[in-house]
């Protein structure tokens, strides 16, 4: 059974610019959560779909956004990349999101930004 | 508000040692979830278990066991004869229903196995 698959693995872009990560989840599974890994902040929560509907946010700035199609594929956006968005983002997937549930994770993409 | 910590930064220890890995949460959800999480280099992070706020069992998987304590609200990780491949982040996280499905997890502690 495939595992979470994020694409692309690494990225480097230029403060201002803007940035979409990808993230197929495990099959069968329709909840799919994003998370920001920095070495200062740790792990952090910025969102969660289930059935193409934001059903839970982070505490990150309007920037960040994301959006999930009906195969359950999700798409996390930032907009007017800022150099401390430099980080590891991680997307994970279980079968319905419920907080009972063990969220699957993918190898995440390195973004930095110059 | 929700958090959980691992005071423990980093760990050293020698191939075949006994480690354990502690970690410490907060909330106050009766219903609650705690997770411990493996991140070797390659980044992906790997389940290893989840223990719901009603069970106090410890439980054992091969080397591994894990001590569930709600009066200490602890859920520390033990790896038994360690190897040099348990080398990696391992990290301790909670859901509950404040957060709804969000994983608030600790800072991490790496561990390194040297042989």
């Amino acid at each position: 059974k495939a595992g979470v698959t994020q694409t692309p693995r690494y990225l480097i872009k230029t403060r201002g610019q803007q940035v979409t990560l990808s993230c197929s989840p495990i099959s069968g599974h329709r909840s799919v959560s994003w998370y920001q890994q920095t070495p200062g902040q740790g792990l952090q929560f910025l969102f969660e779909y289930f059935s193409e509907t934001q059903r839970n946010k982070g505490n990150f700035p309007g920037r960040f956004s994301g959006r999930q199609f009906s195969n359950s594929r999700s798409e996390m956006n930032v907009s007017t990349l800022e150099l401390g968005d430099s980080a590891l983002y991680l997307c994970a997937s279980s079968l319905s999101g419920g907080s009972n549930q063990p969220q699957h994770f993918g190898d995440g993409t390195r973004l930095s930004i110059l | 508000a929700q958090k959980v910590t691992q005071a423990q930064t980093e760990i050293s220890v020698v191939e075949k040692e006994d480690v354990t890995l502690d970690c410490v949460y907060e909330t106050r959800d009766t219903t609650y979830y705690l997770f411990w999480y493996k991140q070797p280099p390659s980044g992906e992070l790997v389940f290893l278990i989840r223990r719901n706020s009603f069970d106090e069992q410890n439980e054992i998987s091969g080397r591994y066991s894990w001590n569930f304590q709600k009066s200490t609200s602890s859920f520390n990780f033990t790896i038994t004869a360690s190897q040099v491949v348990d080398s990696a982040v391992y990290f301790c996280a909670l859901t509950a229903n404040q957060a709804g499905t969000a994983l608030i997890f600790g800072k991490g502690t790496t561990l390194s196995v040297s042989s």
